[in-house]
């Protein structure tokens, strides 16, 4: 079992759409949350940074954790052509360990 | 600046040769890192090192090599390729290990193909 899974998707939207896309993960030790951005051909960029639960907002991105659930989102608001991407969660056990990455989320918005 | 630069961008190579990625980053970050990304496999850790000079192993190493000669430069050999290095390679830094934020700052990517 993977530590941490995510959708492939992909996932397509219309323009203006509220997208939500998700990781769940297996080990309850992870405090540190992360959600990268990755446009085609590119490196990936992070985008939000989350540490343990609770809500973090930026513009038009949300990044919630439920430590309960082992479930994180990325919830992106007024969504624009300009997000299509693929997203990658992240998760840290402290501030020192290793980075552990989702597979990704591939994110298409229709104009 | 630049930010990282990854060089090649993208070769073909057949199987038993060798090459070099080369990763050069101008934000004078003391830790680098080599990742590999492979298609529902996410990034997965190569190796990585903590300043010039050192190195150590990730979570896939067998069949890289590395070098830090330079704090500045990192690079990444493959001494015999093998289909099963057909990926995408990526090279990041931080300004520490694995810095509170998480925050990696990532190349553009070199792409592999090994026939």
């Amino acid at each position: 079992q993977k530590e941490v899974e995510q959708d492939p998707g992909p996932l397509s939207v219309p323009e203006g759409a509220i997208v939500s896309l998700n990781c769940t993960y297996s080990n309850s030790a992870f405090q540190y949350f992360m959600w990268y951005r990755q446009y085609s051909r590119k490196g990936p960029e992070l985008l939000m940074y989350t540490y343990s639960s609770g809500n973090k907002e930026d513009g038009r991105f949300t990044a919630q954790v439920d430590k309960s659930s082992k479930y994180i989102s990325l919830f992106i608001r007024d969504s624009q052509p300009s997000d299509s991407a693929t997203y990658l969660c992240a998760m840290m056990y402290s501030s020192a360990s290793k980075i552990i990455f989702g597979s990704g989320t591939r994110l298409s918005i229709r104009p | 600046n630049a930010g990282v630069t990854q060089t090649p961008k993208f070769r073909v190579l057949k199987t038993g040769q060798s090459m070099t990625l080369l990763c050069a980053q101008d934000m004078n970050h003391e830790y680098m890192y080599w990742y590999r990304q492979d298609p529902g496999m996410g990034l997965r850790l190569i190796h990585y090192s903590v300043g010039e000079g050192t190195t150590a192993k990730g979570e896939v190493p067998d069949g890289y090599n590395v070098s830090r000669l330079k704090k500045q430069n990192f690079l990444l050999g493959l001494e015999s390729a093998a289909p099963s290095q057909t990926s995408v390679y990526f090279c990041a830094s931080s300004y520490s290990k694995y810095p509170d934020t998480g925050e990696l700052f990532f190349g553009e990517g070199s792409r592999l193909t090994v026939l």
